[in-house]
């Protein structure tokens, strides 16, 4: 069996930082991936994290903790445009509900 | 670089209805591929993968099938749709090792279907 869990939504200021925390629970790890989505069009893959530790790609980060089942994305910076959902999956290909993001100025 | 297309972009079909919805890959071979569908402000929902040609792997049981007729060719398919299926379809592919992708996956833009 497997389990994602993923807060709803989230709302956050312009030019502030927000962190997006994904949990899980698998019987196999094979890594674990964020996308970004915009209302009304396809994911965006974002990072892959196979290893514990912070991958850093720009305003964006990720970290993985696997003995926890933990994985958290980092936005920094926060700009208008990051307002989307937020999708945290992992290696097989199950998705969790996504969280919705509202960057308000 | 790889892309992915899918049409078409919008469908409208009646209930009871055929489907065929084609996805294919440029750029790689022997990839992963996989359907998901996403009812409106809902989660991905892992419908098919295929690890090669012919081979198929169905996650949920329902009136819909797949098939891989090329490697990089993905087909979604239904004999009679429901009012249920009315959804985004997303296609995709990924590197992989066995039906679990590793390192990336990418989306094709997606296919809207209402069934009226």
């Amino acid at each position: 069996g497997q389990n994602i869990d993923q807060p709803t939504e989230m709302t956050a200021t312009e030019g502030a930082i927000v962190q997006i925390n994904c949990t899980y629970q698998t019987s196999g790890f094979n890594g674990l991936f964020w996308y970004q989505q915009h209302a009304g069009e396809a994911p965006t893959f974002l990072s892959y994290n196979v290893l514990d530790g912070l991958e850093e790609k720009g305003r964006f980060s990720s970290f993985l903790s696997r003995s926890k089942g933990y994985s958290y994305l980092l936005l920094k910076e926060l700009q208008m445009k990051d307002s989307a959902s937020y999708l945290c999956a992992l290696g097989d290909m199950r998705f969790g509900a996504g969280t919705r993001l509202t960057v308000k100025p | 670089s790889q892309t992915i297309h899918q049409w078409p972009a919008t469908l409208v079909q009646p209930v009871g209805s055929p489907l065929s919805l084609e996805c294919t890959v440029e750029g790689t071979s022997n990839p992963n591929l996989y359907w998901y569908r996403q009812a409106a402000g809902r989660g991905l929902q892992l419908l098919f993968y295929s690890v090669g040609i012919g081979q198929i792997s169905s996650e949920v049981p329902q009136n819909l099938s797949a098939s891989r007729p090329q490697d990089r060719q993905f087909i979604l398919s239904s004999k009679k749709l429901l009012l249920s299926d009315s959804g985004f379809y997303l296609c995709a592919w990924g590197r992989g090792v066995g039906g679990r992708a590793i390192e990336t996956q990418y989306f094709g833009p997606g296919t809207r279907l209402l069934v009226l």
